[in-house]
């Protein structure tokens, strides 16, 4: 089936560690994109990349590192820098990042402190 | 600076009735405007979506208005049904910037 990885589903880390979500999609998008969810705040966009070996920050960005070294690829590591990592972690891509492509999301990775 | 302010933050309806969820936008070289929908525990959704060079667009129940002028858009859901209970999220974007969500809304049909 085509469409949106995202691996693992749930996911926990004490304080101080550096954890990495996994973004794989098999739709030959060129774009993808991080976005970070949390109760009442909406989706906020950590990094976007439009090409491999290409990337941008986001609003969001400080305590985030991305690479994209493959085009099916775009792991997000989360750092012992992002002081409230605690969210519900959405992966996306699209054809390219170009008003009226439609992103197309996976089903999220829970990430949650302890 | 939020780009793109939602209202109402949750709302309740009754089976059948309208659900209207409103969003305004400040950057006026915003030219695409989708709406998605979230299920719990699920990504979000395109569902539908408009340009500025029209007023209005309508998938069956579901309908964007669009004032150009005012700077706002919204959603309407006709005859509302229990399986439209969800996170509703309206968005913009121009040009090759990504897009900027609203902060979501929750609707919950009761029957």
């Amino acid at each position: 089936d085509g469409g949106i990885t995202q691996s693992p589903k749930y996911l926990f880390r004490k304080e101080g560690q550096n954890v990495t979500l996994s973004c794989e999609q098999n739709l030959n998008h060129d774009a993808m994109y991080w976005y970070r969810q949390d109760p009442g705040q909406g989706l906020r966009l950590i990094y976007y990349s439009q090409i491999v070996n290409d990337f941008q920050k986001g609003d969001i960005a400080e305590g985030y590192s991305v690479s994209r070294e493959k085009k099916e690829s775009f792991p997000l590591t989360v750092t012992s820098a992002q002081k409230n990592p605690t969210a519900f972690y959405l992966c996306a891509s699209s054809i390219a990042v170009l008003s009226g492509n439609t992103i197309y999301f996976g089903e999220g990775s829970w990430l949650t402190v302890v | 600076q939020q780009q793109v302010k939602q209202s109402p933050q949750s709302l309740i309806v009754q089976k059948g009735g309208i659900s209207i969820i409103n969003c305004a936008y400040e950057n006026t070289a915003f030219d695409y405007f989708p709406w998605y929908q979230q299920f719990p525990g699920k990504g979000p959704a395109l569902l539908i979506a408009i340009r500025p060079d029209v007023s209005e667009k309508k998938e069956g129940r579901f309908t964007i208005s669009f004032n150009k002028s005012a700077k706002q858009f919204s959603l309407h859901i006709m005859d509302s049904q229990p399986g439209d209970s969800a996170t509703y999220f309206c968005a913009a974007t121009t040009g090759n910037t990504p897009l900027v969500f609203g902060k979501g809304t929750r609707l919950s049909v009761i029957a």
